[in-house]
């Protein structure tokens, strides 16, 4: 149990909707990163969040967006589905220390299953 | 998207064999981590790695930073049958928060 929490579990959306996915972070931790994993793959980073802003972003369209709250939880927001994003979307939180620095470490949540049909 | 290439893809080995796989970069990374994934869930972090040259173990699990920092090392020594799973390495560069995975080493163990 990393104490990283995520909901839904799974998902089914038709194209050109839009979907909202939540996490929460583990206790002590301040900083969220997302990752797209698709079948078979590896997870893919989206972005990551750090006192309520993004902090670095992968290669992924601006449809994907994001918030972090004061509490650190995190919310990712795909926008205009597509067929393509259909996979299990990961939550992993860590520790970012105040000069910047990081333990490095990231916690995964279960993720949530996202079909669009 | 970019992945770290890990080899083997996959392998089958009996129980009570010791398994090795490895994760190659063409960029210098600063950390390393090695996780391991059920099927549906999330990976479940196994032994992390910030120095160039460092031996880290977790039970059955001894894993390397490589000396040249594009390559990390993961063994396991006496495979049981819950050690069946993906397992992932994930590296970071300097100057960047984002970790690039691994495409994955698919692991059955045949009891």
């Amino acid at each position: 149990e990393t104490g990283v929490t995520q909901s839904p579990t799974h998902l089914i959306k038709t194209r050109g909707q839009q979907v909202t996915l939540r996490c929460s972070s583990q206790s002590g931790h301040n900083t969220v990163s997302w990752y797209q994993q698709a079948l078979g793959q590896g997870p893919q980073f989206i972005f990551q969040y750090y006192r309520e802003e993004e902090n670095g972003r992968g290669n992924f369209p601006p449809r994907f967006s994001g918030l972090q709250f004061p509490n650190y939880s995190s919310e990712l927001n795909v926008n205009a589905l597509e067929l393509d994003d259909s996979a299990l979307y990961l939550c992993a939180s860590s520790l970012m220390g105040l000069a910047g620095g990081s333990t490095d470490t990231q916690y995964f949540g279960p993720g949530t299953r996202l079909t669009v049909l | 998207g970019q992945q770290l290439n890990q080899s083997p893809q996959s392998m089958f080995i009996q129980e009570g064999e010791d398994v090795s796989m490895n994760c190659t970069s063409s960029s210098i990374f600063n950390t390393w981590l090695w996780y391991k994934q059920d099927p549906g869930e999330g990976p479940v972090l196994l032994i992390a790695l910030y120095k160039a040259g460092e031996l880290t173990s977790n039970g059955r699990l001894t894993a390397q930073f490589g000396i040249t920092r594009k390559d990390s090392f993961l063994n396991i020594s006496a495979s049981i049958p819950s050690d069946v799973g993906i397992y992932f390495c994930a590296g970071r560069g300097s100057g960047t928060y984002k970790y690039i995975f691994g495409t994955g080493t698919r692991l059955k163990v045949l009891a």
